[in-house]
């Protein structure tokens, strides 16, 4: 089936500064993404989402970043604070106007104080 | 709102044994989706429902898992027999269920340890 990738499985930033996680697809029929955030012993927890009309879409200290022609995704966290340390997940929908997410192999977050 | 309620949190059992998971979906939400997340791995979907029928089963091991959302609301995912490789976090997620783009909201997980 299609993929959902991530570059980096680990990252590791300092507090304050800015993280940026990334994300491949293969999927060119997806027209929906949805990154959640999942902290140890947790459901996912919906971070932000943008459609395949969109490039950008800001949220509170997030930004979603949507190329299509590379088919890349990324998270841009503002201002990373320990309570962002968690697992972060990039998922597609299987299919145009599908509801259900197909989702990536995550990237831990860790936030150095 | 309430959450997504999911229960046991964890469970423990023998190979070949079977176990149930139960979950409570958000009030209003038609759309029920059950995951299996694997340690270290994104959560993979195991069966969607909406309402009380079945959109999507086509990654469900039909041999040994099992759904039912009868009434369309609480929903139960049975395994029997448990193999070892059943070892995972299952998740059940609601939403509001129109087509197109809808934010999942997820529950605490059913921990599964089979030895």
């Amino acid at each position: 089936g299609e993929s959902v990738g991530l570059h980096l499985p680990t990252l590791s930033v300092q507090e304050g500064d800015n993280s940026i996680i990334n994300c491949a697809y293969s999927n060119s029929a997806s027209d929906y993404f949805i990154w959640y955030k999942q902290e140890s012993g947790k459901g996912p927890q919906f971070i932000i989402d943008i459609r395949s009309n969109m490039d950008k879409r800001q949220g509170q200290r997030v930004t979603v970043l949507l190329n299509k022609t590379v088919k890349h995704l990324s998270l841009q966290i503002a201002a990373t604070q320990p309570g962002d340390s968690a697992v972060y997940f990039c998922a597609e929908n299987s299919a145009p106007r599908a509801n259900n997410l197909f989702f990536g192999t995550g990237t831990r977050l860790t936030v150095i104080p | 709102e309430a959450g997504v309620a999911q229960s046991p949190r964890y469970k423990i059992i023998e190979k070949r044994q079977s176990v149930a998971f139960w979950c409570n979906p958000i009030s209003g939400h038609a759309t029920l989706y059950w995951y299996q997340q694997i340690l270290g791995q994104g959560p993979k979907l195991l069966i969607q429902f909406q309402n009380n029928g079945v959109v999507d089963d086509s990654q469900l091991p039909k041999d040994r898992f099992s759904a039912e959302r009868l009434k369309g609301v609480d929903s139960t995912l049975k395994i029997q027999p448990a193999k070892l490789e059943d070892s995972a976090v299952y998740l059940c997620a609601s939403s509001l269920g129109a087509a197109g783009a809808n934010v999942l909201t997820f529950g605490a997980g059913s921990r599964l340890t089979v030895l």
